[in-house]
């Protein structure tokens, strides 16, 4: 099946600085990959997509100045928390579009960031 | 209209039972109803899918169920197990609309008892 990987898998960063996070898609290119943001219980929420070779598609409420999201190569696409905050800390999912048609996406392990 | 409704929140099914797990949608543009299975500290994993051009899919123990009329899909899991236990979620996409993005529900937490 479809592997997509994140690293780090767990981070822990000081207030103000910044942390990049990678998603890659091992054995497939993926045109079209996912962030995701999940609080504890909650249901995954869509931050933004990101297409290989153009601009990243933000969600409403989601400040693209803060989370800024690069999609360089076909299977690679990185989430960089910019002056990270206390508030920014939650589980950082990605996922990848199949490029095989039937809307298929499959999603990383997760990363976990903590900002203290 | 985006939405898509799950229920119920958390569910605790002996082992051996059968696990239902339901969702409501209300966007009729959507095309792709996928299921996903998450642990604690995990990322999804996708279960099963479905299109609105059939009624019933089984792999194994799990079956989803669609009503197109009713806007409504559902997760049967057959003799459900421990390991069964984890957070179900399920989501919707618009297909035709190219994007991929996916709608999900509020998660359903599934405890299998021994």
């Amino acid at each position: 099946g479809a592997v997509v990987s994140q690293h780090p898998s767990r981070v822990i960063c000081k207030s103000g600085t910044s942390v990049k996070i990678e998603c890659r898609s091992l054995d497939f290119q993926a045109t079209t990959m996912f962030w995701y943001r999940q609080f504890p219980k909650q249901s995954l929420m869509l931050m933004a997509t990101s297409n290989e070779g153009s601009k990243a598609t933000y969600e409403q409420g989601v400040e693209k100045d803060k989370f800024l999201i690069n999609h360089a190569s076909l299977t690679l696409s990185t989430l960089t928390v910019t002056s990270a905050h206390p508030e920014d800390s939650s589980f950082y999912i990605c996922s990848a579009l199949s490029p095989l048609g039937a809307y298929e996406q499959y999603f990383g392990p997760g990363t976990r960031l903590t900002v203290t | 209209q985006q939405q898509v409704k799950q229920s119920p929140q958390s569910l605790i099914v002996q082992k051996g039972g059968i696990s239902i797990i339901n969702c409501a949608y209300e966007n009729t543009a959507f095309d792709y109803f996928p299921w996903y299975q998450q642990f604690p500290g995990k990322g999804p994993a996708l279960l099963i899918a479905i299109r609105p051009d059939v009624s019933e899919k089984k792999e194994g123990r799990f079956t989803i169920s669609f009503n197109k009329s009713a806007k409504q899909f559902s997760l049967h899991i057959m003799d459900s197990q421990p390991g069964d236990s984890a957070t179900y979620f399920c989501a919707a996409s618009k297909g035709s609309s190219n994007t991929g993005k996916l709608i999900f529900g509020q998660g359903t937490t599934l405890q299998v008892k021994p």
